[in-house]
């Protein structure tokens, strides 16, 4: 199983260029998440989707877009890049539950100059 | 807003200390799960708690949830450098399981 898969691993934007990270995910899970985890920090929900079609926002959702289609797919777009969106992205899924378990991608370190 | 507050926020210790994390909110979860995280890797479980004075045991790792299940603690013993990465705690808040509220981590490094 490949579990959680981000693409790419690394990348720099300069300002104001655009980018999607994209995350999928084969375990046929629900929910998917975005976080942006900054140096030292812990997580900060960035979007989630309950299903395919349902989108929400997280705390930090300002300058972020998102898309899901499909159960697996779930995009992370960047309209206008900052340098405030330095940061290493994960993408996580999880089943339907209050006590299921979070499986993370291995993270995609963006940054912006 | 719930929120999970983590102590310390750092800690250097020396191989075979024994260390404790704590996890504390002033809201009731319904569960609280602890992550590990290595550097340049995403988070993994390692447990989830569900009842309140629930103690669960992991090898060298003990995790105990609070009765009032408003605070958890991960107690190591004999720390191994192996042990050395960033420690999460995550909550479902009661009645909503679709967002885990997070700590912001406790980082540890144990040196040989």
């Amino acid at each position: 199983n490949a579990g959680v898969t981000q693409t790419p691993k690394f990348r720099i934007l300069k300002i104001g260029q655009s980018m999607t990270l994209q995350c999928t995910q084969d375990m046929n899970h629900n929910y998917m998440y975005w976080y942006r985890q900054d140096p030292g920090m812990g997580l900060k929900l960035i979007y989630y989707s309950v299903g395919a079609g349902i989108t929400d926002k997280g705390e930090v959702p300002n300058g972020y877009n998102v898309s899901r289609s499909t159960t697996e797919d779930f995009p992370l777009r960047l309209e206008l890049a900052a340098p405030s969106q330095t940061s290493v992205y994960f993408c996580a899924s999880k089943l339907t539950g209050v006590n299921t378990e979070a499986f993370f991608g291995q993270g995609t370190r963006l940054t912006v100059v | 807003t719930q929120l999970l507050e983590q102590s310390p926020q750092f800690l250097s210790i020396q191989e075979g200390e024994n260390l404790t994390v704590y996890c504390n909110s002033s809201s009731v979860f319904s569960s609280l799960q602890w992550y590990r995280q290595e550097p340049g890797e995403g988070p993994v479980l390692l447990v989830t708690v569900v009842t309140g004075g629930e103690v669960k045991k992991l090898k060298r790792l003990t995790f105990q949830f609070g009765d009032a299940r408003k605070d958890s603690s991960l107690h190591i013993t004999a720390a191994q450098p192996g042990d050395t990465g960033l420690y999460l705690c995550a909550g479902a808040a009661a009645g909503n399981n679709r967002k885990l509220i997070w700590g912001l981590g406790t980082s540890l490094a144990v040196n040989p």
